[in-house]
């Protein structure tokens, strides 16, 4: 059970455009949701909390105008990077949790190229 | 605020030898406590948690951690390390709020196993 996942696995985009990812638990309810952004040899960073129905939380120095975090319902959520550049390009994981849990369940993570 | 510190960045074993991975935490309370092991292109996996009761905890793969709230430490230890267990390994530390709570994560350990 808990099983997380994420789509696409990789996404190649151009510059300017626009990429959405998506996040789902399939087999419980996530009342929370996480991204974390992950850069080569490096540590998972948080970018955002995100919690169903609501507004998501953003790390500092995130742009929620750039990184559009979207919760809609208790199985899914979206990060939509805006106007793509080639410094996003990046891993990107999601996480979710759920009321009766102190866990989280992460996603497999999208690799995001900018080109 | 919560911070994680791994001290060694890279560590390198022969197979079969054994293997202890530092981790000291920054928390104001009991903190729940994680180790997660991340293959190459891969997300997370979880290899074992600490919550509360019990301070040494096992986990899979034969890992095994041990809550030091006096040393504010988690570090985690195999007796007998396989060559598939070569990863990054991270811990990370999140809030003891009663459910899924962001989570601060260290920089990561490189595990290299020689033959």
């Amino acid at each position: 059970g808990a099983v997380v996942s994420q789509h696409p696995s990789r996404v190649i985009c151009k510059s300017g455009t626009s990429v959405k990812i998506e996040c789902r638990s399939l087999d419980f309810q996530a009342t929370t949701m996480f991204w974390y952004r992950q850069f080569p040899k490096q540590s998972l960073m948080l970018m955002a909390t995100s919690n169903e129905g609501s507004k998501a939380t953003y790390e500092q120095g995130v742009e929620k105008d750039k990184f559009l975090i979207n919760h809609a319902s208790l199985t899914l959520s979206t990060l939509t990077v805006t106007s793509a550049h080639p410094e996003d390009s990046s891993f990107y994981i999601c996480s979710a949790g759920a009321h009766y849990s102190y866990e989280q369940y992460f996603g497999p993570g999208t690799r995001l190229t900018v080109t | 605020a919560q911070s994680v510190t791994q001290p060694d960045i890279h560590i390198t074993v022969s197979e079969g030898a054994s293997l202890e991975l530092r981790c000291n935490y920054s928390y104001g309370a009991t903190p729940y406590l994680f180790w997660y092991v991340q293959s190459p292109g891969q997300g997370l996996q979880l290899l074992l948690k600490y919550f509360s009761g019990d301070t040494l905890v096992q986990g899979i793969k034969g890992f095994e951690a041990e809550f030091k709230r006096s040393q504010s430490s988690f570090n985690l230890r195999k007796p007998s390390v396989h060559w598939s267990d070569a990863a990054e390994y991270f811990c990370a530390v999140g809030g003891n709020t009663g459910t899924a709570s962001k989570l601060t994560f260290g920089t990561g350990t490189r595990l290299q196993v020689t033959l």
